[in-house]
């Protein structure tokens, strides 16, 4: 089983429509992000989470919420989805206190298509 | 604030040929480097790290990368590419002090393989 799941892995929807797009891990760690890839500007950070109470923006948050609910559940929230928000969307997740890998570990995307 | 170059979009190598994708770096402090690769349909993977040590790293599936402090690079080699390895190619580089909580990536290069 993935240890970085996320659901959907594919969604279309209309203008101005809340979207909410889930990540969960297995993986026990406290840090998780969130990220868009667009053809040609690679990965850009949405928000970030180091723990349940934890949560930031990255350089790209307008437009966008989360909800880190548990250790291992982050959610990314689209309030009124508009057409330049389609994309490849990625959770991440770390540990850096595991010392030997401090390393973000990815999820396998989801999709989004906003019409 | 720290970016990441990535020089080129696209290339295009034989099978059987060597390989090397270049990534320049931009961080005032001692960073840290990885190379993720992303397969059709498929989320990041990490290839290689490089956190302090031996300037030279070895990664997954044959892959290398040198570190060198004095051109602000971090390429990515490997002696003999084979068809699998036809993916995008992303470098990124972490903020030392707090790990790799904010990775900034290049905007990648897509790679092809001819037979």
């Amino acid at each position: 089983d993935a240890d970085v799941t996320q659901t959907p892995r594919n969604r279309i929807t209309k203008t101005g429509k809340r979207i909410m797009l889930e990540c969960s891990q297995t993986k026990g760690h406290d840090r998780m992000y969130w990220y868009r890839q667009d053809p040609g500007l690679g990965l850009r950070l949405i928000y970030y989470s180091f723990d349940v109470k934890d949560i930031n923006k990255g350089e790209i948050s307008d437009g966008y919420s989360v909800s880190r609910q548990a250790q291992a559940k982050f959610s990314l929230s689209l309030e009124s989805a508009i057409p330049n928000q389609t994309a490849l969307y990625f959770c991440a997740t770390s540990d850096p206190s595991s010392g030997s890998t401090d390393t973000q570990y990815f999820g396998p995307g989801t999709r989004l298509t906003v019409l | 604030a720290q970016s990441v170059t990535q020089p080129d979009i696209h290339i295009t190598v034989s099978e059987g040929a060597s390989l090397e994708l270049r990534c320049n770096y931009s961080y005032g402090a001692t960073p840290y480097l990885f190379w993720y690769v992303q397969s059709p349909g498929q989320g990041l993977q990490l290839l290689l790290k490089y956190f302090s040590g031996d300037t030279l790293v070895q990664g997954i599936k044959g892959f290398e990368a040198e570190f060198k402090r004095s051109q602000s690079s971090f390429n990515l080699r490997k002696p003999s590419v084979h068809w699998s390895d036809a993916a995008e190619y992303f470098c990124a580089v972490g903020t030392a002090s707090f790990g790799n909580e904010k990775l900034t990536f290049g905007t990648g290069t897509r790679l092809t393989i001819i037979p």
